[in-house]
C-alpha cells in the first residue's frame, strides 16, 4: 500500500520556540495532504487541508498564523507550529490522498509526531 | 460527511471473526464507506472502502446493506494485533475524512 512518512516522530521543545514537522508520500504523488491533531483519549480532528502549490484551507478555530503549512511539492508538506505553548502539546498526524480508479480517494496516514512543549 | 454511529467498544476472542457494525442512515448516493483503524499512538491505517457492493481484501471484508444505511467490517480471524480503535467514515470522494469516536476492539487471548 501507499506509504506516508513523518519526521520527526517525536519532539520536545521549550515554550516560545517553533517546530517544523515534515510529511512525505514515499511512493505516490499527493496533490492533497491533510493535517490532523489528536489529544489524549480523543479522536482525530482535522486542522487543515493542504493543496500542492496553493494556500492551505484551515478548519474553523485553527489559527493559520500559528500553524503554518507549506505544500511545495507533490510529495512533501510541512507543518510549522510557531511560538509553541504547552497547550499545543499533541499528536500531529498527516495524511495524503491517493486517487484510485474507483473514483474514491482513500487517505493514507503518516505514523504521527508527538509534540511536547515544556 | 454523513454521520456514522458505532458501538464504543467490543470484545472478540482470538481466532474468531470480529464483526464491527456501523450505522450511516443519512449517507448520500456519492458517499463511500471507509474503514480505518488506529493502534495506540500510531497513525490510522486504511483497511477497506466501498460504495455499494461488498468488498474483500487481504485484511477484511466489508458488507454494505442494500439500502446502504449500515455496514459491517469483518475481520475473519482476529489476532491480538488487531486490538485497535476502528473508525467507520462516510465521505464523498472529494472531501476530507471526519473521524468520530470509533469502536475500541479488544481481542482477548
Amino acid at each position: 500500500g501507499a506509504v506516508v512518512s513523518q519526521h520527526p516522530s517525536w519532539v520536545i521543545c521549550k515554550s516560545g520556540t517553533s517546530v517544523k514537522i515534515e510529511c512525505r508520500s514515499l511512493d505516490f504523488q499527493a496533490t492533497t495532504m491533510f493535517w490532523y491533531r489528536q489529544f489524549p483519549k480523543q479522536s482525530l480532528m482535522l486542522m487543515a487541508t493542504s493543496n500542492e502549490g496553493s494556500k492551505a484551507t484551515y478548519e474553523q478555530g485553527v489559527e493559520k498564523d500559528k500553524f503554518l503549512i507549506n505544500h511545495a511539492s507533490l510529495t512533501l508538506s510541512t507543518l510549522t507550529v510557531t511560538s509553541a505553548h504547552p497547550e499545543d502539546s499533541s499528536f500531529y498526524i498527516c495524511s495524503a490522498r491517493a486517487s484510485g480508479t474507483s473514483g474514491a480517494n482513500e487517505q493514507f496516514f503518516g505514523p504521527g509526531t508527538r509534540l511536547t512543549v515544556l | 460527511d454523513a454521520k456514522t454511529t458505532q458501538p464504543p467498544s467490543m470484545d472478540c476472542a482470538e481466532g474468531r471473526a470480529a464483526n464491527l457494525p456501523c450505522n450511516h442512515s443519512t449517507i448520500s448516493g456519492n458517499e463511500y464507506v471507509y474503514w480505518y483503524r488506529q493502534i495506540h499512538s500510531q497513525g490510522p491505517q486504511y483497511i477497506i472502502h466501498g460504495l455499494k457492493n461488498n468488498e474483500t481484501n487481504e485484511m477484511a471484508s466489508l458488507i454494505i446493506t442494500e439500502d446502504r444505511k449500515s455496514s459491517t467490517l469483518i475481520l475473519p480471524h482476529a489476532t491480538l494485533r488487531d486490538t485497535a480503535v476502528y473508525y467507520c467514515i462516510a465521505s464523498g470522494s472529494a472531501r476530507q475524512l471526519t473521524f468520530g469516536s470509533g469502536t475500541q476492539l479488544t481481542v482477548l487471548p
